[in-house]
């Protein structure tokens, strides 16, 4: 099955800095490559997405860039801020199960 | 609407006892999901339902657990004979349609085996 590697496991970042996450997978037939925002105690929640046919999306202050060919693809924050803090998971699905990586703990300090 | 329910919120339970996490998914959503997550763990998968397609039963980490979707809606996981590794929170979540798309997570049942 799909193997997914999320990197780092936590990172630290003064409000205002940028945060990068990272992701690898194992299986080429991939197409779809979500992320999810979870906060502490709360449900994990959609923040932004991206297709096999697209390298890269922006959502004002967040952005993700696929390499289809490395098999990898990242999380970009810009102007990080307190209330970015949370657990980031990555996620990749073909045209079976949605599997995820082990997350990210970003703090973000004030 | 509503979002994903799901019930009990919280369970403990004694090892080697029976239990049913019951989830209830945003009406008109053909996919279900239920997903494990410990301890500072990420999210495993366990089981998939999508329509009237035979359910993926192929992260369910033994014979002792088992989900049905009845009527193509509410759905049951059921852990037989638990164990404390079996302690984490179960999270179940759906989809309008197929896969590729966003899924819609419950709060979970958080399951404490004593």
């Amino acid at each position: 099955g799909e193997n997914v590697e999320q990197h780092p496991s936590t990172l630290s970042v003064q409000e205002g800095d940028s945060a990068v996450i990272k992701c690898t997978y194992s299986d080429s037939a991939s197409n779809y490559f979500p992320w999810y925002k979870q906060e502490l105690g709360k449900r994990p929640q959609l923040i932004i997405d991206i297709r096999s046919n697209v390298g890269e999306k922006k959502d004002q202050r967040i952005a993700v860039t696929l390499n289809k060919t490395a098999k990898h693809f990242s999380l970009h924050i810009t102007e990080t801020q307190p209330e970015d803090s949370a657990v980031y998971f990555c996620a990749v699905s073909g045209y079976s199960t949605l599997t995820f990586g082990k997350g990210t703990m970003l703090l973000v300090s004030p | 609407g509503a979002g994903v329910s799901q019930s009990p919120s919280n369970k403990v339970t004694e090892k080697g006892k029976d239990v049913e996490l019951r989830c209830d998914p945003i009406s008109g959503h053909t996919a279900l999901y239920w997903y494990r997550q410990s301890l500072g763990q990420g999210l495993e998968f366990l089981i998939y339902f999508q329509g009237n397609s035979a359910p993926d039963k192929s992260g369910l980490p033994s014979d002792r657990f088992s989900a049905e979707r009845t009527g193509g809606s509410v759905s049951t996981l059921t852990i037989q004979r638990t164990q404390q590794e079996d302690s984490a929170v179960y999270l179940c979540a759906s989809s309008p349609n197929f896969v590729s798309g966003e899924l819609f997570f419950g709060e979970g049942s958080r399951l404490t085996v004593l």
